[in-house]
């Protein structure tokens, strides 16, 4: 079965601080990795979007990195700010069927004053 | 318009009423897609558009969901007899890409459904 695994489920961080999320995932055929903040009560805002040959990609203070081998995927966050609380989900397109994404379920950052 | 709009965004229902949620995509975009959200949970998958076209509706939960895009823009998700288990945010999203190539997806705000 395709899944798309995070972690942690949670993190509280002090503002300034930095973070790493993680994403394991077992969907095949691979096509992209993706990664979207969403803040709460909000749609999904994508933050990167990496393919098979992409190691790594940054986006301000965002920086992800793909293993494609072990299909292991990182967000990191520099230098937090109090805006980046929020859930940030791994999605990873590829399986059968048209489009398909799979979506992990998350993690949920608080960025603490 | 600037981006995906949904409407309403929130909206109460008693179970057993039929429910229809409205969806804008970005002006020009070829595929839709709607997906449903549970309360601390990612989007799981509704079904796809590509312009008019109802290309994968397998995501439907049961035959009281149904969706359409009659025009290949403004898509509407209508739910029948709705039960409290359909209690969810459900997202509307669009992209420029069509076929099996996906590209980077613009997502609304959600439509909250609460089903009493």
């Amino acid at each position: 079965k395709n899944q798309v695994e995070q972690s942690p489920q949670s993190l509280i961080i002090l503002e300034g601080k930095n973070c790493t999320l993680q994403c394991n995932y077992t969907v095949s055929p691979f096509s992209n990795l993706r990664w979207y903040k969403q803040d709460t009560g909000r749609g999904p805002v994508s933050l990167t979007i990496m393919t098979f040959s992409e190691n790594t990609k940054s986006n301000g203070r965002y920086t992800a990195t793909l293993d494609a081998d072990t299909k292991q995927s990182s967000l990191h966050i520099t230098a937090s700010q109090l805006s980046d609380s929020a859930s940030y989900i791994c999605v990873v397109s590829g399986g059968t069927g048209f489009q398909k994404l799979v979506f992990g379920t998350g993690t949920r950052l608080l960025v603490s004053p | 318009g600037a981006g995906v709009s949904q409407s309403p965004r929130y909206k109460v229902a008693k179970r057993g009423q039929d429910v229809a949620l409205r969806c804008d995509p970005i002006s020009g975009h070829v595929s839709l897609f709607w997906y449903q959200q549970a309360l601390g949970q990612g989007p799981e998958f509704l079904t796809y558009f590509q312009n008019e076209a109802q290309l994968d509706k397998s995501g439907l939960p049961s035959d009281r969901f149904f969706a359409e895009r009659p025009e290949g823009s403004v898509s509407t998700l209508k739910i029948q007899r709705t039960q409290q288990e359909d209690s969810a945010v459900y997202l509307c999203a669009s992209s420029t890409t069509g076929g099996r190539n996906t590209g980077e997806l613009f997502f609304g705000e959600g439509s909250r459904l609460t089903v009493l």
